[in-house]
């Protein structure tokens, strides 16, 4: 089945700067990459998706970015703020069924 | 975006006990709903993918006789966790796909606690 690695597991950055998170998967076939934000005790929120046929897509601070052939996609956060302090969770999406698979999550904490 | 929501928020038993989770796809149909089991610190991980009117299909190591799962229509799907002991305590969080859609939006999750 599907494999997600996700990296780094946390990260500490300072308000205004970048964040980039990435992930690899194993199955060639999937086709579709959302990323999900969880702050603590809550529901997961999707901030941004990307699929197989698009290599990059923006929305505001927040970009994401695909390569198909090395099987990695990538997020970055631009101008961050505190507000962004949350777990970030990149996931795949195989060709059979609709399941995700999720990355181990990357802790990610704004210093203001 | 649409709405999921999930019921109860937390719940506490005793070990031996069955606790009944339901999760609502409120503005739209759900043609699929997904369970997760997220321990603290960790990812969610997929227990069962279950479609309406149709049996769950299981992710490998999830017992199905212990965690019964019902899709009896396009807005509800219930989890039961059956006999419970204090290794399920966990974040219980389920999604839902509609069919025309190939975004999951999250339930606001259950946290279940086994004294």
């Amino acid at each position: 089945g599907e494999n997600v690695e996700q990296h780094p597991s946390t990260l500490s950055v300072q308000e205004g700067d970048s964040a980039v998170i990435k992930c690899t998967y194993s199955d060639s076939a999937s086709n579709y990459f959302p990323w999900y934000k969880q702050e603590l005790g809550k529901r997961p929120q999707l901030i941004i998706d990307i699929r197989s046929n698009v290599g990059e897509k923006k929305d505001q601070r927040i970009a994401v970015t695909l390569n198909k052939t090395a099987k990695h996609f990538s997020l970055h956060i631009t101008e961050t703020q505190p507000e962004d302090s949350a777990v970030y969770f990149c996931a795949a999406r195989g060709a059979a069924g609709n399941k995700l698979t999720f990355g181990g999550g990357t802790r990610v904490l704004v210093k203001p | 975006g649409a709405v999921v929501s999930q019921h109860p928020s937390r719940v506490i038993c005793k070990s031996g006990t069955s606790v009944k989770i339901e999760c609502r796809s409120l503005d739209f149909q759900a043609t699929t709903m997904f369970w997760y089991r997220q321990f603290p610190k960790q990812s969610l991980m997929l227990m069962a993918t279950s479609n309406e009117g149709s049996k769950a299909t299981y992710e490998q190591g999830v017992e199905k006789d212990k965690f019964l799962i019902n899709h009896a229509s396009l807005t509800l799907s219930t989890l039961t966790v059956t006999s419970a002991h204090p290794e399920d305590s966990s974040f219980y969080i389920c999604s839902a796909l509609a069919d025309t859609q190939e975004t999951q939006y999250f339930g606001p999750g259950t946290r279940l606690l086994v004294l």
